[in-house]
């Protein structure tokens, strides 16, 4: 079982949908990113968070630490919003980045 | 702009060939990081350098390595002894470890 799980693995939406991508982890963290990878294959960090929540625009990010699990919200979604997903944890026994296998998300006009 | 660069974007390698990947950043960044991406799995650390000529091996550093001479570059040199070298490679850089990672565009490589 990978330490870090995303749900769904893909997700297709309308424009305009509200948009939930879960994660939850497994090890225990000093903080949790939020990725997102387009088609061309960059990464850009959306957040970092440790606890409560956090907004950017359209994009929310929230973590519950005691339930191990963290969302990412897309509100009033867009096509330029399709992308992977990805979520990471500093955390194990290591404390570097350990990444889930993301989320594939496809907004259709 | 500050930012990191990888070069080049696509390389193709015959098997058995050493080929090496090129990162830099001009952030000041102390901490630079590879990663190799394969599809429907997680990106997988191969290196990690915390500071100038000072790097540690990763989750999959059979068959890699770097070096770390100067702060803004980190290569990574792919052996003829990495048995599945063909993946999508990406650079990174912090502040320190444990901050928020900065991406360079990666780079595409397929071995023939």
């Amino acid at each position: 079982k990978n330490e870090v799980e995303q749900s769904p693995q893909n997700l297709t939406a309308q424009e305009g949908e509200f948009i939930t991508i879960n994660c939850s982890y497994s090890v225990g963290i000093s903080a949790l990113h939020w990725l997102q990878q387009h088609p061309g294959g960059g990464i850009v960090s959306l957040f970092m968070l440790s606890s409560g929540k956090k907004k950017h625009g359209r994009l929310i990010a929230t973590i519950n630490i005691q339930e191990k699990h963290s969302s990412l919200h897309i509100t009033a979604s867009h096509p330029r919003d399709s992308a992977v997903y990805i979520c990471a944890v500093h955390g194990g026994a290591t404390n570097k980045l350990i990444f889930g296998t993301g989320t594939l998300l496809a907004v259709q006009p | 702009d500050g930012g990191i660069t990888q070069s080049p974007k696509y390389l193709f390698r015959k098997e058995g060939q050493n080929v090496t990947l090129s990162c830099e950043q001009n952030l000041n960044h102390d901490a630079m990081y590879w990663y190799r991406q394969d599809p429907g799995q997680g990106l997988r650390l191969i290196y990690y350098s915390q500071i100038v000529n000072d790097f540690q091996k990763g989750d999959i550093a059979e068959g890699y390595s770097v070096s770390r001479e100067k702060k803004e570059s980190f290569p990574l040199t792919v052996t003829s002894a990495q048995k599945n070298p063909t993946a999508f490679y990406l650079c990174a850089s912090s502040i320190m470890t444990q901050e928020t990672q900065y991406f360079g565009p990666g780079t595409r490589l397929l071995v023939l």
